[in-house]
């Protein structure tokens, strides 16, 4: 089976950093993505990991330990935008996708 | 850039009655796939497929049932509503064949159903 596990909420300051964490178990591991979900729309696309190591893109970065089953996906420089819902998706060998619970965070003045 | 269209943003139905959920994608993907988002679960799938006529069953696929009769478009099916599928179904598509997948889920804006 797969399983996926994300903190539920998470709350921040503007300006600040925050990592969100992600832990998995799954068979077939093919790559870890991270999305970006804004109340009431659809989750779009934010960074893939197939290797090891820390992925960057501007603010936002994301690492994977496939020997841990662990990811953490990092916002810098937060932003009143950033208050979304994060998503962390496995892939197997397969085309299917295994969605985390998803952690809402909010960024405060 | 890739479009998702799904047929209807907002539906009410009552118990009993068949739905049907509409997706189109627009660049030739051969996955695609229905999920169902609920508070506190997350994405869950229903149903893949990976080509024309081809269908796979996901994590929750009782009480709903797949249409892929060409390559852009998927349907969901609830052949009898009920309350508990009241949800919000969201379609996506990826590039890759034959196992090899290759790109990244595009979702569509979502459907949100309620059944009374």
């Amino acid at each position: 089976g797969q399983n996926i596990d994300q903190p539920t909420e998470m709350t921040a300051t503007e300006g600040a950093i925050v990592q969100i964490n992600c832990t998995y178990q799954t068979s077939g591991f093919n790559g870890l993505f991270w999305y970006q979900q804004h109340a009431g729309e659809a989750p779009t696309f934010l960074s893939y990991n197939v290797l090891d190591g820390l992925e960057e893109k501007g603010r936002f970065s994301s690492f994977l330990s496939r020997s841990k089953g662990y990811s953490y996906l990092l916002l810098k420089e937060l932003q009143m935008k950033d208050s979304a819902s994060y998503l962390c998706a496995v892939t197997n060998y397969g085309q299917n996708f295994v969605f985390g619970p998803g952690t809402r965070l909010s960024v405060l003045p | 850039d890739v479009k998702v269209t799904q047929s209807s943003r907002y539906l009410v139905k009552r118990t009993g009655e068949k739905v049907f959920l509409e997706c189109v994608q627009d660049m030739d993907h051969e996955n695609m796939f229905w999920y169902r988002q609920d508070p506190g679960l997350g994405l869950r799938l229903i149903y893949f497929s990976y080509d024309v006529k081809m269908k796979e069953k996901g994590d929750i696929p009782e009480g709903y049932s797949v249409s892929r009769e060409k390559k852009e478009r998927f349907s969901l099916i609830l052949e009898s509503a009920s309350t508990n599928q009241t949800s919000m179904y969201l379609c996506a598509s990826s590039s890759g064949t034959s196992g090899s997948w290759t790109g990244e889920l595009f979702f569509g804006e979502g459907s949100r159903l309620t059944v009374l």
